[in-house]
């Protein structure tokens, strides 16, 4: 079936390090959400991209669309304690009828 | 504005019970979506409910199943309980837009926390 690939699954970090996660598809994706769950928590919307090669940003955080549509990453600069958790994509395939499917997530832990 | 509630928040079950998980949605959202989330698979899709008719269907076995009422508040349920069904199940509520490349963002419940012994 289609999948979303996600990784690394793990990623620990010393307070003020970079972070990066990456999400991949076989197939092209009509578009990716991310989404950011605390611990105990339920996974929050962060962001939307649509188009090809599309970046965004939110403070530190930096969103990016492959030109193919295939793959996205987040990248974090400068990471806080505030930036714990799982970090999910989620893409969805083909026309208007396909639902999100996510990736397994990165989990995220800032040693300060 | 009220988020998503879901109901209850953590349940005891045996292996061979059924169990409901009930699930209101925001006010006006007319889409009402379910996740397994468990620690090795991640967020799995279960199925996803648009003005009282599934819309969508993951890939789970028939003895998870779910519905909507015209109020769009749904419920799922899992009858025959295996220990495998132990997991976090999520509610998602969205507008349901169905835009060629725009998806609405999914507004996710605490979730039930579903134990099977």
């Amino acid at each position: 079936g289609q999948q979303v690939m996600q990784i690394p699954q793990y990623q620990h970090v010393q307070e003020g390090e970079d972070f990066t996660t990456y999400c991949n598809s076989s197939t092209t994706l009509s578009n990716i959400q991310w989404y950011k769950q605390r611990p105990g928590g339920h996974p929050v919307f962060l962001i939307q991209l649509v188009k090809s090669g599309e970046v965004k940003k939110q403070k530190r955080l930096t969103f990016q669309f492959g030109e193919a549509k295939k793959n996205s990453s987040l990248h974090i600069t400068a990471t806080q304690t505030t930036d714990v958790g799982t970090y999910f994509c989620a893409g969805k395939h083909g026309g208007s009828q396909g639902n999100l499917i996510f990736g397994k997530g990165t989990k995220l832990s800032v040693k300060p | 504005k009220a988020g998503v509630t879901q109901t209850p928040r953590y349940l005891i079950k045996t292996r061979g019970q059924q169990v409901t998980l009930s699930c209101s949605p925001i006010s006006g959202h007319r889409s009402v979506s379910w996740y397994q989330q468990t620690p090795g698979q991640g967020l799995q899709f279960l199925f996803e409910y648009f003005s009282e008719t599934q819309r969508n269907k993951g890939n789970f076995p028939g003895r998870f199943s779910g519905r909507q009422f015209s109020n769009s508040r749904s419920e799922m349920n899992v009858s025959t309980l295996e220990l495998g069904d132990s997991a976090l199940y999520l509610c998602a509520s969205s507008l349901g837009l169905r835009l060629a490349h725009f998806t609405g963002e999914l507004f996710f419940g605490e979730g039930s926390r579903l134990t099977v012994l």
